[in-house]
C-alpha cells in the first residue's frame, strides 16, 4: 500500500517557466512533509519542508503548498532553470512506535529545457 | 556540513556472495538509515537505527541485516546476494527528529550494487 504517491513519473518544462510537482498521501498521521532532489550518481539532497500546521513554505525559487483536507502537496519552482533537472522525491514523516519514520514517493523526473 | 560517507561507490558481485556496505557519519547523529532506490519504486527503507546496538526493521528487511557497534557507523550486510538485490543503496543520518526542530535526513552518495 503506497502511502505517498507521486503520480507523474516525469515532467518537462521550458527554462523560465513554472514547474509544479505534485504529491498525494493517504496517512493522516503524517505531520511533516519534505522534498528531496536527486541527481544521477549522487545521494538525495534536502530541498524544502513543511509542517502540517502550515499551508505554505517558501525558500527562494521553491515553494511548497500543503492542502491537508485533500491530502495533497505540491512543489513550485519559479523560474525553472536547466540546473533544476533532477528527480524530485516527496517524503512524509510520521511517529511510529516512538520513532520517526520517513516514507518516500516514487519520484518525478523533472527536465528543464533551455 | 554533515558528511555521510559510504565506503563503496560501485560493486559487482556474483549470486551467493556476501556483501558488506559501510556507512560513516561525522556529526554525532543518533539516527541512521539504509534505503534502496530502484527505478519506478522510489526510496524504500530497509533498516534503521536510533542508537548504538539498536536496530529496527524498515519496509523491506528481507535478505538484509545491519550492524551498529559505534554511533558513527552503520553497516548493511547482504549474507547471500541475489540478482533482485541489484540496486542503489543509500545511507542517511539525522539528529533527533524533525518534530523536535532537528535536522532533516542527510544522505550519502550511494553504493551501486550489481549482482550477476
Amino acid at each position: 500500500d503506497q502511502q505517498v504517491k507521486q503520480n507523474s513519473p516525469s515532467l518537462s518544462v521550458q527554462e523560465g517557466r513554472i514547474s509544479i510537482l505534485n504529491c498525494d498521501y493517504t496517512n493522516s498521521m503524517f505531520d511533516y512533509f519534505l522534498w528531496y532532489k536527486k541527481y544521477p550518481a549522487e545521494g538525495p539532497t534536502f530541498l524544502i519542508s513543511i509542517s502540517s500546521i502550515k499551508d505554505k513554505n517558501e525558500d527562494g525559487r521553491f515553494t511548497v503548498f500543503l492542502n491537508k483536507s485533500a491530502k495533497h502537496l505540491s512543489l513550485h519552482i519559479v523560474p525553472s532553470q536547466p540546473g533544476d533537472s533532477a528527480v524530485y522525491f516527496c517524503a512524509a514523516s510520521v511517529l511510529q512506535g516512538g520513532s520517526e519514520k520517513l516514507v518516500f514517493g516514487k519520484g518525478t523526473k523533472l527536465t528543464v529545457n533551455p | 556540513d554533515v558528511k555521510v560517507t559510504q565506503s563503496s561507490r560501485y560493486l559487482v558481485k556474483r549470486t551467493g556472495e556476501k556483501v558488506f556496505l559501510e556507512c560513516v557519519q561525522d556529526m554525532d547523529h543518533e539516527n541512521m538509515f539504509w534505503y534502496r532506490q530502484d527505478p519506478g519504486l522510489g526510496l524504500r527503507l530497509i533498516y534503521f537505527s536510533y542508537d548504538v546496538k539498536m536496530k529496527e526493521k524498515g519496509d523491506i528487511p528481507e535478505g538484509y541485516s545491519v550492524s551498529r557497534e559505534k554511533k558513527e557507523r552503520f553497516s548493511l550486510i547482504l549474507e547471500s546476494t541475489s540478482t533482485n538485490q541489484t540496486s542503489m543503496y543509500l545511507c542517511a543520518s539525522s539528529f533527533l527528529a524533525l518534530r523536535y526542530g532537528a535536522n532533516v535526513l542527510t544522505f550519502g552518495a550511494g553504493s551501486r550494487l550489481t549482482v550477476l
